[in-house]
């Protein structure tokens, strides 16, 4: 079974504006973690945001914020005012308690100037 | 943020031959190293966990002897592809936990991109 979906393949955004990633996630432990990742053309995995399951608030890091929804079982990041430079590949992760990591299919953004 | 880092960044080699690919945690020790590898546009993809002073632990569907891995120190994992075959041409991508960092995230490599003619 799918432990992380992204149903967005492809996603466009106009410079500047705001654009949500959805992921959604499925574990029955009690503790888990769960990350973004952005991957530009070059390949390399960029560490965006990070949300632990106990988190009572939404993790934020700059123009970066995760709408964490517990019951839901959803994760998803949200990137403000976007920039031409946000365009890449970003990925949704769970670290389940076992420390083991399940990464979503991706989500193509291109930021349309 | 910690780093690992990956050698050869790029690698051409013919059908037939073996190709090695170095994975280091540069500044922190890593007693566990993950590898993945990824196909154009797609997910990233567990091949094995790789551990120190004992033997790795490859997902389903993962030739052990084919990729071989051996971690020979607390800082330094490699993946082996023996007997490459175009059909091994991807992205590989090595990763390490620093348990003492925070939330147990995993730092990854820049990758290896290998084509096999």
């Amino acid at each position: 079974a799918q432990k992380i979906t992204q149903t967005q393949p492809g996603m466009f955004v106009q410079e500047k504006e705001a654009v949500t990633l959805d992921c959604t996630y499925d574990t029955s432990d009690p503790s888990y973690g769960l990350f973004w990742y952005k991957q530009p053309s070059s390949g390399e995995m960029i560490f965006l945001i990070y949300q632990g399951s106990y988190d009572q608030q939404n993790a934020t890091e700059g123009r970066y914020s995760l709408n964490f929804q517990k019951a839901r079982k959803s994760a998803n990041l949200v990137i403000s005012a976007s920039q031409l430079g946000d365009s890449a590949m970003y990925f949704c992760a769970m670290r389940d308690y076992g420390n083991q990591f399940y990464f979503g299919t991706g989500t193509s953004l291109t930021v349309i100037p | 943020g910690a780093v690992v880092s990956q050698h050869p960044s790029r690698v051409i080699c013919k059908s037939g031959t073996s190709v090695k690919i170095e994975c280091r945690s540069l500044d922190f020790q890593a007693t566990t190293m993950f590898w993945y590898r990824q196909f154009p546009k797609q997910s990233l993809m567990l091949m094995a966990t790789s551990n120190e002073g004992s033997k790795a632990t490859y997902e389903q569907g993962v030739e052990k002897d084919k990729f071989l891995i051996n971690h020979a120190s607390l800082t330094l994992s490699t993946l082996t592809v023996t007997s490459a075959h175009p059909e091994d041409s991807s992205f590989y991508i090595c990763s390490a936990p620093e348990l003492a960092g925070g939330p147990y995230e995993q730092y990854f490599g820049p990758g290896t991109r290998l084509t096999v003619t």
